[in-house]
């Protein structure tokens, strides 16, 4: 069963940057069927994918965080993880990361893990 | 960007009705070589991250009771619970998967009336 778990601090400084890491266990990143994605949902609102990262490093983001976002992977520890730069109180969020698309790029999000809420804040 | 938006807002539906929810796409998410649909829906239950139920638009995930139903095609989508039940209370959100960045619809509130 592929289980993911986001960690992280929950509080930022505006102009900072966030840094959140993503643990994978019961499916090796390495295994080149998927990539791995970070979602995020401001609280009480709707969910923004940010972007995806292939084993290999490869990376893909959404324009909309207007290159402030980095996806990077540690094969080794099975984790992958999130910079955020710039930050402002509009990226508090819980941030999510998922197993998905596959490496055809086509396909949902599927697991989750629980969630990890980072506030921006003075 | 590919816009997905839902309708309604929110709905609340006796338990055993049907509730109905509907999903729009800016642009069709029907791929021509396979004529498969490019969009999923997942349900968020209050604490908990998003949980895929439906994907390429009719295909019912591993687990999920069958009163779940997903249909449409190109541009317009609908999930259908046949039968509310209590357990159903939730978020119910539509993703295209047809082009990045990928985007989700801004969520349907199901409750009980």
């Amino acid at each position: 069963q592929v289980q993911l778990q986001e960690s992280g601090p929950g509080l930022a400084k505006p102009s900072q940057t966030l840094s959140l890491t993503c643990t994978v266990s019961g499916a090796s990143i390495s295994s080149g069927n998927y990539y791995w994605s970070w979602i995020r949902q401001p609280p009480g609102k709707g969910l923004e994918w940010i972007g995806y990262i292939y084993y290999s490093g490869s990376t893909y983001y959404n324009p909309s965080l207007k290159s402030r976002a980095a996806i990077s992977v540690d094969t080794s520890k099975n984790q992958f993880s999130l910079n955020l730069r710039s930050v402002t109180a509009a990226d508090t969020a819980v941030y999510y990361c998922a197993r998905g698309p596959v490496t055809t790029g086509f396909s949902w999000f599927d697991p989750w893990g629980q969630g990890t809420l980072v506030t921006v804040s003075s | 960007d590919i816009v997905m938006t839902q309708s309604p807002d929110s709905l609340a539906v006796s338990l055993g009705e049907r509730a109905t929810i509907n999903c729009k796409s800016s642009q069709s998410v029907l791929s021509s070589s396979n004529i498969k649909s490019y969009l999923a829906w997942y349900q968020q239950k209050p604490g908990q991250p998003p949980k895929v139920l439906i994907y390429w638009a009719s295909t019912r995930e591993s687990g999920v009771p069958d009163r779940f139903s997903g249909s449409g095609s190109g541009t317009d989508f609908t999930l259908t619970i046949s039968s509310l039940q209590a357990e159903d209370v939730a978020v119910y959100y539509c993703q295209q998967y047809y082009s990045t960045p990928y985007t989700f619809g801004q969520g349907t509130k199901v409750e009980i009336k």
